[in-house]
């Protein structure tokens, strides 16, 4: 069982917007940095949002991270078919000294 | 571009041993803090455990679920990261993947940027 809460699944249609959450702790995403992660079925997983809500200059800024005390919050907007994946939240732990990812969110666009 | 590739994946019985090792390129990997992050079978992603530079010590920290079965090192010269893995469980079965801690100064962990394919562990009798 994950400690940080992501919804099993999400879905929307082609070009509207979706939010995926993750909930935590204070020793999690309360007092650090939340990454987000898209994996591809059959794929490694690739970082989408890093310190929050920051973007590596190769995602597209239809990806957006945002955080609010112990959760935080991935949004989609234009969604595509190429987005339908599984996504995972993910962050450090100061009490349990470990990376904790949440159980993942598979987002099927219809 | 930095490459990571994973090998030493095995079909292997409970209770048995066995090494994984990562071979880095493109990337300053004596001055990396390295991870492993397993996936099972229609799984989620579970963090394995770090090391962190030989300059700080290479300290490392493990999940509970391997703690004191896994041990992960470091060989900078060779730049390669291993995991030896004993006592090995048929929960262990998974995809490893070996990945660089992104972190900044004040902070435990960033993100992981770079993944490799990863190799496959399975533990079956």
């Amino acid at each position: 069982q994950s400690v940080l809460t992501q919804p099993p699944s999400v879905s929307a249609a082609p070009g509207q917007k979706v939010t995926i959450s993750c909930s935590g702790s204070s020793s999690s995403i309360g007092n650090n940095y939340v990454s987000w992660y898209q994996q591809l079925p059959g794929t490694a997983p690739k970082l989408l949002i890093y310190e929050n809500n920051k973007r590596p200059s190769v995602i597209p800024d239809r990806f957006s991270g945002s955080k609010s005390g112990t959760s935080a919050t991935l949004g989609i907007t234009g969604l595509q078919t190429g987005d339908e994946a599984d996504y995972y939240c993910g962050t450090w732990d100061s009490s349990l000294r470990a990376v904790l990812f949440g159980g993942g969110t598979k987002l099927t666009v219809l | 571009e930095a490459q990571l590739v994973e090998s030493g994946g095995d079909l292997i019985k409970p209770g048995g041993s066995l090494r994984l090792s990562c071979a880095a390129s493109g990337l300053i990997f004596s001055n990396a803090w390295m991870s492993w992050v397993r996936q099972a079978p229609g799984k989620g992603l579970e963090w394995v455990g770090r090391i962190k530079t030989k300059s700080e010590g290479g300290t490392t920290d493990y999940a509970a679920p391997v703690k004191g079965r896994f041990t992960i090192s470091r060989d900078d010269s060779k730049k390669t990261l291993y995991l030896q893995m004993s006592s090995l469980k048929t929960e262990d079965t998974a995809i490893y993947y070996c990945t660089p801690m992104e972190t900044i100064t004040g902070s435990e962990f960033i993100a992981f940027d770079i993944w490799g394919l990863g190799t496959m562990v399975t533990v079956s009798s």
